[in-house]
């Protein structure tokens, strides 16, 4: 059971838009850190999309976005593209485990 | 170009122990924390312990404290994981990773190196 919770699985058709949740609770998003997302290919290692709640990286393309309310954030993909096939995970800081801590991943499929 | 290169993992009996190394080039090492990330076959990962830029701070998931040890040379640019008193839930690849921060809290990872390959297993 992770700390951070992601929906296990979404999907979208080319072209449309979809959402990926992270809910925490009072010891990380809520209590304020920040929230990082990453992409993982079938067989690399993962690589950072999002950092800081709402940060592309350079090369990151603007069809990715975050924002984070409360004790939850949020992974926005639009014009949904087949190399975006992949797994998603957000991770953040715990202040009651002194660590970071990752959510279980969601896995996006492309139809 | 930055580069984390991770060795040291195998095949290796329950309760033993394996040190794994990752030599790291293409930045200023001692400008940032780094730590361990492992992913367990079809898991998501999970961090495992970091270090911070002048090793003055440490911290270790529950999952492994007391029995894992972080350290980094930073004259060699490399950063290593004592893991004792292995179990079958110690099995994933380890990732390398260079943290955001000089600190060892509040990170985000990247890059991330290839990983190395630890199975527990009698």
């Amino acid at each position: 059971q992770s700390v951070l919770t992601q929906p296990p699985s979404v999907s979208g058709a080319p072209g449309q838009r979809v959402t990926i949740s992270c809910t925490g609770s009072s010891s990380n998003i809520g209590a304020g850190y920040d929230v990082h997302w990453y992409q993982q290919l079938p067989g690399t290692a993962p690589k950072v999309l999002i950092y800081g709640n709402r940060n592309r990286p350079s090369g990151v393309s603007d069809r990715f976005s975050g924002s984070r309310s409360g004790t939850s954030a949020s992974l926005a993909i639009t014009g949904l593209q087949a190399e975006d096939e992949a797994d998603y995970y957000c991770q953040s800081y715990d202040n009651s485990l002194s660590g970071s801590v990752f959510g279980g991943g969601t896995k996006l499929t492309v139809l | 170009e930055v580069q984390l290169v991770e060795s040291g993992g195998g095949l290796v009996q329950p309760g033993r122990s394996l040190r794994l190394s990752c030599a790291v080039s293409g930045f200023i090492f001692d400008d940032y924390a780094m730590h361990w990330v492992r992913q367990a076959p079809g898991k998501g990962p999970e961090w495992v312990s970091g270090i911070s830029w002048n090793s003055y701070k440490i911290a270790y998931a529950d999952s492994v404290k007391g029995r894992f040890t972080i350290s980094r040379d930073n004259a060699k640019n490399s950063l290593h994981l004592q893991m004792n008193s292995l179990s079958a839930e110690d099995t994933a690849l380890y990732y390398c990773t260079k943290g955001s921060l000089a600190a060892v809290d509040f990170n985000w990872f990247d890059p991330w190196g290839q990983g190395t390959l630890v199975t527990v297993s009698s």
